[in-house]
């Protein structure tokens, strides 16, 4: 069965600093997509990066890295120089082909609070 | 260009009664989904609409329902709420899956905050 694991219900990161949000995955479907989502306290989710399952080189916008390490089944999300606004939920996610249709799944979410 | 959304942004319910939450997507996309956001169990999804067809269904009980108009838009339908329906609820839209099958990322709406008394 597909599913999304975040281990860290809580992450705290002074500003300015990077921190790496983790997150594993598990599905036998070789095609597949990973997606990093934020959700601040107003609940509207923000996508961020996404990886796909052939990608070869790593993903990367602005600040976001995804570090996808296909062998070990980890899709971490990188954060560079942290930001006060950076605080918030941050979301793991995974879209999957099965049986014809596509299924979502999503880990349970870090909540990740940066310190001036 | 305007996002995902949804109406109502707050709604409080008694047990038994019905709901209908609303979703207008993005213009241009035709594929709406929705998902469950209860506290501490992170999102799950519920349904997703392509093109004004059920596509998948997560595992909810029969009286968690929706639609999808020929504008795209969607309504989520909760009958007969439990206590345990208490949650954000969410909308997302992206584009149909072309014929490459590439993955479209989900845009979502800020959602609508249910609590059933």
């Amino acid at each position: 069965a597909q599913k999304i694991t975040q281990t860290q219900p809580g992450m705290f990161v002074q500003e300015k600093e990077a921190v790496t949000l983790d997150c594993t995955y598990d599905t036998s479907d070789p095609s597949y997509g990973l997606f990093w989502y934020k959700q601040p306290s107003s609940g509207e989710m923000i996508f961020l990066i996404y990886q796909g399952s052939y990608d070869q080189q790593n993903a990367t916008e602005g600040r976001y890295s995804l570090n996808f390490q296909k062998a070990r089944k980890s899709a971490n999300l990188v954060i560079s120089a942290s930001q006060l606004g950076d605080s918030a939920m941050y979301f793991c996610a995974m879209r999957v082909l099965q049986g014809g249709s596509e299924k979502l799944v999503f880990g349970k979410g870090t909540k990740l609070t940066v310190n001036p | 260009e305007a996002g995902v959304t949804q109406s109502p942004t707050h709604l409080i319910k008694t047990r038994g009664q019905q709901v209908t939450l609303r979703c207008s997507p993005i213009s241009g996309h035709t594929s709406v989904y929705w998902y469950q956001q209860a506290l501490g169990l992170g999102l799950q999804f519920l349904l997703w609409y392509d093109e004004g067809e059920e596509r998948n269904r997560g595992n909810f009980p029969p009286r968690f329902s929706g639609r999808q108009f020929p504008n795209y838009s969607s309504e989520l339908n909760v009958n007969a709420l439990e206590l345990e329906d208490s949650a954000l609820y969410l909308c997302a839209s992206s584009y149909h899956r072309d014929a490459t099958g590439g993955w479209e990322k989900l845009f979502f709406g800020s959602g609508t905050q249910l609590s059933v008394l």
